[in-house]
């Protein structure tokens, strides 16, 4: 069975520059999650897409954004990107949030310079 | 405000030594708490969880216990191996309202010495 899967890997962008990410969930999870890893700042819960819909975002300013397509998918945009957007950018996928928790990719590393 | 609190960033152990990290929370609501390994360049792993109306679970080196009353759970792993270097993050579900996401600490960083 394919895991979460990520892409790019790493990602070099300029300030002011937008950023898309995209990720692929586990066949047959319906839930996806983002979560940004700065250094220093453990994983920050970003946003939370189930059945193509926003469920739940973190504390972060609107020009972070996502969706969700038919086929459960995610794409996470960042525009006007600054240079503290730097950080891994992490997909987990669930079926529900339950006993085992998330799955995670193994990342987008996005670097602003 | 951090709902969920590792706040030991490092901790160094002697391989076949207990290994145990801590960490704390603040909201009574928090229904499920789990524990992630993380390797460099690797997305976090699930290892072990344990939900609010138990006080402990183990699966074999790794057991989980939870404090309920002093909002503090830990995880202990015996005996360490080299292999167990990586950070470990706990996290916490809330499953009501609108929320369903997991909440992470910050993480600590294990190392185990042969």
């Amino acid at each position: 069975e394919a895991g979460v899967t990520q892409s790019p890997t790493h990602l070099i962008k300029t300030r002011g520059q937008q950023a898309t990410l995209r990720c692929s969930p586990i066949s047959g999870h319906t839930s996806v999650y983002w979560y940004q890893q700065a250094l220093g700042l453990g994983l920050q819960f970003l946003l939370w897409y189930d059945e193509g819909e926003e469920r739940n975002r973190g504390n972060f300013p609107p020009r972070f954004s996502g969706r969700q397509f038919p086929n459960y998918s995610s794409e996470l945009n960042v525009n006007a990107l600054e240079l503290e957007d730097s950080a891994l950018y992490l997909c987990a996928s669930s079926l529900v949030v339950g006993h085992y928790g998330y799955t995670f990719g193994s990342g987008t590393r996005l670097t602003v310079v | 405000d951090q709902q969920v609190k590792q706040n030991s960033p490092s901790l160094r152990v002697q391989e076949g030594r207990i290994s145990i990290l801590n960490c704390d929370y603040t909201n009574s609501m928090f229904d499920y708490f789990l524990w992630y390994k993380k390797y460099p360049a690797e997305g976090p792993t699930f290892l072990i969880s344990i939900s609010s109306i138990k006080d402990k679970n183990e699966d074999g080196r790794f057991t989980v216990f939870l404090n309920k009353s002093a909002k503090h759970l830990s995880l202990h792993i015996v005996p360490s191996q080299p292999g167990d270097s990586a950070v470990y993050f706990c996290a916490a579900r809330y499953y009501g309202g609108s929320q369903g996401n997991l909440i992470f600490g910050k993480g600590t960083k294990l190392s185990v010495k042969p």
